[in-house]
């Protein structure tokens, strides 16, 4: 059974500063990782996706790795702005079977 | 990606009593995901609902408490049944695209049960 933890569980910077959030997972045997962003009291939204073949993915200021065989990904960001404040979660995937870590509470103070 | 319309979007509800959540979404999918988040938690998976057939439900959740229909491929609706306050959370509907199985996410609903 897939287990998923996120280090740390929160976190909170002044404005400009750049971030690493932790995942780490205990199956190997993953097509793909997944990065959610969620507001509070608000759904999810999807900030990058990692196919298991790959070993990063940029989207703007973020930047998320994949160490398959060791069990983590890093989602960095850079030049952090309050708009960052949310949870953020890490989902690894078997197939169509996604497992949600815990997340990582970003507060982003200006 | 697709675009998922998620209702209602919160409720407040008396113990005792079912509410049904209902997952629009604007492109034929083959699977759709039901979530729960309870407060300060992660997500944690509750069915996955096929059209044609009836949801895969995991464990710790049962059909008779958690009920799903999955008329057609763009629409799927969760009934939470005897609500207690134990079930106030967010649930949230979402849908895998295909090839790259990308999870996109409804808006969630917001349930309380007093």
């Amino acid at each position: 059974k897939q287990e998923v933890t996120q280090i740390p569980a929160a976190l909170s910077v002044p404005e400009g500063e750049n971030l690493v959030l932790n995942c780490s997972f205990t199956d190997s045997a993953i097509y793909n990782l997944q990065w959610f962003r969620q507001d509070p009291g608000k759904g999810l939204t999807s900030l990058l996706l990692i196919q298991s073949s790959q070993r990063e993915q940029t989207s703007g200021r973020l930047n998320a790795s994949l160490d398959k065989s060791s069990g983590r990904s890093t989602l960095y960001i850079a030049a952090s702005q309050p708009g960052d404040s949310a949870t953020y979660l890490c989902a690894p995937g078997g197939g169509q079977n996604f497992v949600f870590g815990p997340g990582t509470r970003l507060s982003v103070l200006p | 990606s697709a675009v998922i319309s998620q209702k209602p979007s919160r409720d407040i509800c008396q113990r005792g009593t079912s509410l049904t959540i209902q997952c629009q979404v604007d492109s034929q999918v083959t699977m759709m995901f039901w979530y729960r988040q309870q407060p300060g938690q992660s997500l944690t998976l509750i069915a996955t609902a096929n059209q044609g057939s009836e949801a895969t439900y995991e464990s710790g959740f049962v059909i008779d408490k958690f009920p799903i229909s999955r008329p057609n491929l763009t629409f799927s609706t969760l009934t939470v049944s005897n609500m207690s306050p134990e079930d106030s959370s967010i649930y949230l509907c979402s849908v895998a695209s295909s090839g790259a199985n990308v999870l996109t996410f409804g808006a969630g609903s917001r349930l309380t049960v007093l």
